[in-house]
């Protein structure tokens, strides 16, 4: 069945910009209308939708991360990514990739934890 | 932007009760459009219903979904062991293109 695991570093330091891949096991990001999703999570804010790429490689993000966003895929590795730019204290969060298929989220990876901090 | 709110923030019932778990849109959503996940912790959300009614793969029936317009309901028929935990709403189709409720905690009386 397939599978999503997130990888990158724990931390990352202000103003620096966070990385993060997502891989994608047991089947590939080229197959079917899927959106390869990245969603974040904090105790205070809840379920935040940071943006998708699809199977063409079109993405589309949240408005109010759009400007410090960018998500690509690597089609040879079976793998997508989050960029994440200028980061703050605010970014410390948990971060998941996950599968729109399309209009909701039916696989998620386990989360990864990253904290911003010098 | 669509705001999602879900109310009781939290539910505190017995193992064997019903559960009413309700997320209500700030502007009408497609039913095709709303989704619910169930969130133990330590883990990811797991999807439970989409296009508002529909049980995701294996999700045992006791789970239930309706609604319509801005007016959604989750419903567990008999509260299991393992059903204590959160749940979200979710929208799709209005930008941001997903936006989440802010969950409700159901909790063990």
């Amino acid at each position: 069945q397939v599978q999503l695991q997130e990888s990158g570093p724990g931390l990352v330091k202000p103003s620096e910009t966070l990385s993060l891949t997502c891989t994608v096991s047991g089947g590939s990001v080229t197959t079917g209308s899927y959106y390869w999703s990245w969603i974040r999570q904090s105790p205070g804010k809840g379920l935040e939708w940071i943006g998708y790429i699809d199977y063409s490689g079109r993405t589309d993000y949240n408005p109010t991360l759009k400007s410090r966003v960018t998500i690509s895929v690597d089609t040879s590795k079976n793998q997508f990514s989050l960029r994440l730019s200028s980061v703050t204290a605010a970014d410390t969060v948990v971060y998941y990739c996950a599968r729109a298929s399309p209009l909701a989220f039916d696989l998620w990876g386990q989360g990864t934890m990253v904290t911003v901090s010098s | 932007e669509i705001v999602l709110t879900q109310s009781p923030g939290t539910l505190s019932l017995s193992p064997g009760e019903r559960a009413t778990l309700s997320c209500r849109a700030s502007q009408s959503v497609s039913s095709s459009f709303l989704a619910w996940y169930q969130q133990r912790p330590g883990q990811a959300p797991r999807l439970l219903i989409y296009g508002a009614s529909s049980r995701a793969t294996g999700i045992p029936d006791r789970f239930s979904g309706s609604g319509s317009g801005t007016d959604f309901t989750l419903t567990i028929s008999r509260l299991e062991p393992e059903d204590f935990a959160v749940y979200y709403c979710q929208q799709y189709g209005n930008s941001p293109l997903f936006t989440f409720g802010p969950g409700t905690k159901v909790d063990i009386k």
